[in-house]
């Protein structure tokens, strides 16, 4: 059971928008920024969103991330098929003294 | 560029201990705030440990506090964890991880590829 939630699927067509929610509480996203991960199949995990809606260099501007209370959103527009992979939020936990992360959502590009 | 190789990832038996490692270059590694991160077989992230730049700061997550070990030799540029007292729920693979900061925000910019921890008899 992890301590941040995430649906566990989401899809859309290419071209559509999607969302991704990311859930917690006054410990963690309340308090604390929150970061995003892409990973593809079979590949290790890649950085997406740091402090709740900064994008690194490389990643496209179809990414953004938002945090609002104890919850945070990933939008997704303009889906390509490349898009499909698991996604991951994560946040530090001030009373778990720890980062946690939600369980993932693995996104369908139909 | 930031490259985190790990190794050590084995099959062990139950009870058994087991130590990975991760070599780190591309940056200037004591500088920089470490990670261990593992994925079940099929299943989300979970984070395991973070150590401070120079050691003295250790967290662990809940499922491997008391049992797991991370440490660091700076002068090799080297993260090291320690597994003790593993069971089949350890079974997963292990990333190495850097961490990055600005003000109150912390996190993680790079990843390895992992290394594969089997618990089986």
């Amino acid at each position: 059971q992890s301590v941040l939630t995430q649906p566990p699927s989401a899809s859309g067509t290419p071209g559509q928008s999607v969302t991704i929610s990311c859930s917690g509480s006054s410990s963690n996203i309340g308090s604390n920024s929150v970061s995003w991960y892409l990973q593809l199949p079979g590949t290790a995990p890649k950085l997406l969103i740091y402090s709740n809606n900064q994008r690194p260099s490389g990643v496209p501007d179809r990414f953004s991330g938002s945090r609002s209370g104890t919850s945070a959103s990933l939008v997704i527009s303009g889906l390509q098929s490349e898009d499909e992979a698991d996604y991951h939020c994560a946040a530090w936990d001030d009373g778990l003294n720890a980062v946690v992360f939600g369980g993932g959502t693995r996104l369908t590009v139909l | 560029e930031v490259q985190l190789v790990e190794s050590g990832g084995a099959v062990v038996q139950p009870g058994g201990s087991l130590r990975l490692s991760c070599a780190a270059s591309g940056f200037t590694f004591n500088d920089y705030t470490m990670h261990w991160v593992r994925q079940l077989p099929g299943k989300g992230l979970e984070w395991v440990s973070l150590i401070n730049w120079n050691g003295g700061s250790t967290y662990y997550g809940g499922s491997v506090k008391g049992r797991f070990t991370v440490s660091r030799d700076n002068n090799k540029n080297s993260l090291f964890l320690r597994m003790d007292s593993l069971t089949t729920d350890d079974t997963a693979l292990y990333y190495c991880a850097k961490d990055m900061h600005s003000g109150y925000d912390r996190w993680i910019d790079n990843w390895g590829q992992g290394t594969l921890v089997t618990v089986s008899s």
